[in-house]
């Protein structure tokens, strides 16, 4: 098993630029997580899937879309990149609720926004 | 509303020493769920171990052990005889119920760098 893969590992976006940032897993799980991680902040949870089909917004989701159309791909959309978006992207999967497993992390995207 | 305090920013000791990294959570339901994740340089997240509210007993595992202590809202993670290889951001991270579904909050890390 591969576990969660993330495409592409770094990107340069220019103000006002989109892109997507793909998230696969092949463990089956049901529970898919994209976090953002700032320095010395730890991670913040931008949106979560609860299965193909469910998506729900986390604590800092605005400038940022989500969709899940199968249980193993969770993209991120950026609309109208913004230097605040400048992060560490990590998308993560768990077999059920965070409550009762943990879960697994991509090996994260850096994104820099200028 | 949860939240996780990881008050030790960086710590810096000595190959083989032993070190203890604190965290104290905050939260108001009684079923929750208590973790640590390990970053090193590299980048990725490493689950290293979950705790439930209702489980009490420290555990070992190697060099690892972790003692929660739900009197004092604490978990802390203690390595013995460290390594090089220990060198990295330790996450402790509580997940508990957000009124439909669990949500999973994050302290800020502590980094720990072990000297040869």
């Amino acid at each position: 098993n591969a576990g969660v893969t993330q495409t592409p590992k770094f990107r340069i976006l220019k103000i006002g630029q989109s892109m997507t940032l793909q998230c696969t897993q092949d463990m089956n799980h049901n529970y898919m997580y994209w976090y953002r991680q700032d320095p010395g902040m730890g991670l913040k949870l931008i949106y979560y899937s609860v299965g193909a089909g469910i998506t729900d917004k986390g604590e800092v989701p605005n400038g940022y879309n989500v969709s899940r159309s199968t249980t193993e791909d969770f993209p991120l959309r950026l609309e109208l990149a913004a230097p605040s978006q400048t992060s560490v992207y990590f998308c993560a999967s768990s077999r059920q609720d965070a409550g009762s497993y943990e879960q697994y992390f991509g090996p994260g995207t850096r994104l820099t926004v200028t | 509303a949860q939240k996780v305090t990881q008050a030790q920013t960086e710590i810096s000791v000595v190959e083989k020493e032993d070190v203890t990294l604190d965290c104290v959570y905050e939260t108001r339901d009684t079923t929750y769920y208590l973790f640590w994740y390990k970053q090193p340089p590299s980048g990725e997240l490493v689950f290293l171990i979950r705790r439930n509210s209702f489980d009490e007993q420290n555990e070992i595992s190697g060099r690892y052990s972790w003692n929660f202590q739900k009197s004092t809202s604490s978990f802390n993670f203690t390595i013995t005889a460290s390594q090089v290889v220990d060198s990295a951001v330790y996450f402790c991270a509580l997940s508990d119920w957000g009124g439909s579904n669990y949500k999973l909050t994050f302290g800020k890390g502590t980094l720990l760098t072990v000297n040869p």
